[in-house]
């Protein structure tokens, strides 16, 4: 029972770095979503995705880029890494619009 | 826009006690409603939902009642556990209008139950 998986789990980047969030849903949902969860705070969507090919922003787009080149497949690029883009990313699927949303474990970025 | 209210944190109970953690909700027309619950190191999972006026949602001995004349969801459980404690989310779903029905989420209630 996969569900979201998500990769890395931990990772620590420097100023400037780059990086990619792999994600990835064995259940064949149309809908992913990204999200990032600041400490003591709720879940602000970065950018979504209705089917392959088809990608939107979302509420805190900003120094991100994503791509869904498969239905499986939602990974989340960064590009020059910003300390303020310290923070708890997840992943997340779902069937179609308000079916119940899975998530993945979380990867924990740091900049520093 | 939508936006989630829920009763700050954290909340910390002996175990057996009750527990309710308030949500109050601002959408327009009629929002499905969630609680996420999220234990340490682990991602968001779905505790319980209702998606139309005075549905009552369950699961795990938890409760919520979809309260239209009060915008509110609040989350009830009447004896809680030390394997209850986690943070716990209130979210809402817009109703349908052909895109992605994007979660909006409180900022979450850290829950401790001390044995």
């Amino acid at each position: 029972n996969a569900g979201v998986t998500q990769t890395p789990k931990f990772r620590i980047l420097k100023i400037g770095q780059s990086m990619t969030l792999q994600c990835a849903q064995d259940m064949n949902h149309n809908y992913m979503y990204w999200y990032r969860q600041d400490p003591g705070m709720g879940l602000k969507l970065i950018y979504y995705s209705v089917g392959a090919g088809i990608t939107d922003k979302g509420e805190v787009p900003n120094g991100y880029n994503v791509s869904r080149s498969t239905t499986e497949d939602f990974p989340l690029r960064l590009e020059l890494a910003a300390p303020s883009q310290t923070s708890v990313y997840f992943c997340a699927s779902s069937y179609s619009p308000g079916n119940t949303i899975y998530f993945g474990e979380g990867s924990w970025l740091t900049v520093v | 826009g939508d936006s989630v209210t829920q009763m700050e944190g954290p909340v910390t109970l002996s175990e057996e006690a009750f527990l309710t953690i308030n949500c109050t909700y601002t959408a327009t027309g009629y929002p499905s409603l969630f609680w996420y619950v999220q234990y340490p190191g682990e991602g968001l999972q779905l505790l319980l939902k209702a998606t139309k006026a005075d549905d009552k949602g369950s699961n795990k001995g938890f409760e919520a009642t979809y309260r239209k004349e009060t915008t509110s969801f609040h989350l009830e459980k009447g004896s809680v556990q030390v394997s209850d404690s986690a943070v716990y989310f209130c979210a809402l779903s817009p109703p349908s209008s052909g895109s992605a029905r994007q979660l909006t989420f409180g900022s979450g209630t850290q829950l401790t139950v001390l044995p």
